[in-house]
C-alpha cells in the first residue's frame, strides 16, 4: 500500500514563529503536493514539485515556501506565522505521467496563536 | 487553473435515500477524480474518470462523466451513515497540478 505520513497530526505556534511541515511517500513517486483546506474553501494548491528540487507555485504560494531535496519528502515552510494561516495542510503523491490518482496523508491541523 | 464548482455545497438526507454531488469544470477534464474525506482526516480515493460519457460504480456509489468532459455527477443509492463526510472531486487542468473542488458536506441521519 502507498503510503504518505505527516510528521504530525496537529500542531501549535506562535505568530512570528518558522513552521515546518514534512511529509514523506514511500512509493518513489514523482509528483508531491501541498494543499491547505478551510471551511467553504475546499482543498487549495499551496505548492507541488514534480521532481528532486523542482517546485512550482499553485494558487495561494504567498507566506510559504518548500524543499525537495530528496524524492521522498517534501516539506512545507511557513518562515513566519501568522493566525490566518492556521487551518488543515494536506500532502500527497502522484507518480508522474498521465492521469493518476494522488494519495494523501492524514493532515496536519496547525493552529497559530 | 483548472476551476471545479461542487453543488451543493452541503446536503442532508435520511438514510436509505438516494442522492447526487455534481461538479462542474470550466474547461476539458484530461482527468477527474472523487475523494471522499472524514472530518479531520486525509482524503481517500473512490473512483477516477478519463473518457467522455465513462461510469463507474462501486457498492452503492456511481461516478459519471459527461460526453463533454466538463461535468461530473457522483450518486449514492440507498445512502447509509457510513456514507457521511466530505466529498470532493478533483481534476488535472494540466499534466501535473491536481485541483478540487470546495467539497460537499453528507450528513445521512439514522
Amino acid at each position: 500500500d502507498v503510503k504518505v505520513t505527516q510528521s504530525s497530526r496537529y500542531l501549535v505556534k506562535r505568530t512570528g514563529e518558522k513552521v515546518f511541515l514534512e511529509c514523506v511517500q514511500d512509493m518513489d513517486h514523482e509528483n508531491m503536493f501541498w494543499y491547505r483546506q478551510d471551511p467553504g474553501l475546499g482543498l487549495r494548491l499551496i505548492y507541488f514539485s514534480y521532481d528532486v528540487k523542482m517546485k512550482e507555485k499553485g494558487d495561494i504560494p504567498e507566506g510559504y515556501s518548500v524543499s525537495r531535496e530528496k524524492k521522498e519528502r517534501f516539506s512545507l515552510i511557513l518562515e513566519s506565522a501568522s493566525t490566518n494561516q492556521t487551518s488543515m495542510y494536506l500532502c500527497a503523491s502522484s507518480p508522474r505521467g498521465g492521469v493518476t490518482e494522488a494519495f494523501f496523508g492524514q493532515g496536519t491541523r496547525l493552529t497559530v496563536v | 487553473s483548472q476551476e471545479l464548482e461542487q453543488s451543493p455545497q452541503s446536503l442532508i438526507v435520511q438514510e436509505g435515500k438516494n442522492l447526487t454531488i455534481n461538479c462542474t469544470s470550466s474547461k476539458t477534464l484530461y482527468g477527474l477524480y472523487w475523494y471522499k474525506q472524514k472530518y479531520g482526516e486525509g482524503l481517500i480515493f473512490l473512483m477516477m474518470l478519463q473518457k467522455g460519457g465513462e461510469e463507474k460504480s462501486h457498492e452503492k456509489i456511481t461516478a459519471k462523466l459527461d460526453e463533454k468532459k466538463q461535468q461530473s455527477s457522483l450518486h449514492i443509492t440507498a445512502s447509509q451513515p457510513s456514507h457521511a463526510g466530505i466529498y470532493l472531486c478533483g481534476a488535472n487542468g494540466s499534466a501535473r497540478q491536481l485541483t478540487f473542488g470546495s467539497g460537499t458536506q453528507l450528513t445521512v441521519l439514522p
